[in-house]
């Protein structure tokens, strides 16, 4: 089973509406939670990165949330434009120790912006 | 260069040949990761590299798979006697220092497209 779930697992939305995509993730210990977007035949891109401490981090119209009791987080798309189509993924590092730079990877969110 | 390059960029191949992947990290990147992505799914890991350890190559599905990192800088995944089931995109990451506690931001290079025919 895989330590990280996102849902949903696709969304359409119209441009200029808000979005919330969701990460649940059972990896223990926890480093640290990653968002990264990834359009078509692109590689993946670094949106936020958030430790144990950190319960929301923005970078522009990106907002993502973190509730390491509940092992869950969030990434709010604000005022969505084309261009964020895209799937978007999320990744969190733990395992402990000498583990501590496994990174494990949900299947992503495909979002689709629509005009 | 400004960013992790990786080459080829595609790669079209018969069934049975061997190809090289090359992956060359951001200058002072200590880590590296190469990450197999096939259509439509997760990225899966293949190995890691980080500094003068030992390589962490547990994720390698077969024995036709390796990599080496020379110098601690490029590193270049093999496959040999490719399968149809080999095609798709190899990303390679890299990071200054392990990624663990500290935070590091992890760069991915825009992978190479292999498609075994």
């Amino acid at each position: 089973k895989n330590q990280v779930e996102q849902s949903p697992q696709s969304l359409i939305i119209l441009e200029g509406k808000n979005c919330t995509l969701q990460c649940n993730y059972t990896v223990s210990p926890f480093s640290n939670l990653r968002w990264y977007k990834q359009d078509t035949g692109r590689g993946p891109v670094s949106l936020t990165i958030m430790t144990f401490s950190e319960n929301t981090k923005s970078n522009g119209r990106y907002t993502a949330t973190l509730d390491a009791d509940t092992k869950q987080s969030s990434l709010h798309i604000t005022a969505s434009q084309l261009s964020d189509s895209a799937s978007y993924i999320c990744v969190v590092t733990g395992g402990g120790g000498s583990n501590d730079y496994k990174l494990s990877f949900g299947a992503g969110t495909t979002v689709t912006v629509r005009a | 260069g400004a960013g992790v390059s990786q080459s080829p960029s595609n790669k079209v191949t018969e069934k049975g040949k061997d190809v090289e992947l090359r992956c060359d990290p951001i200058s002072g990147h200590t880590a590296l990761y190469w990450y197999r992505q096939s259509l439509g799914q997760g990225l899966e890991f293949l190995i890691y590299f980080q500094g003068n350890s030992a390589p962490d190559k547990s994720g390698l599905p077969s024995d036709r798979f390796s990599a080496e990192r020379t110098g601690g800088s490029v590193s270049t995944l093999t496959i040999q006697r490719t399968q149809q089931e080999d095609s798709a995109v190899y990303l390679c990451a890299s990071s200054l220092r392990p990624t663990g506690r500290s935070g590091n931001t992890i760069y991915f290079g825009e992978g190479s497209w292999l498609t075994v025919v």
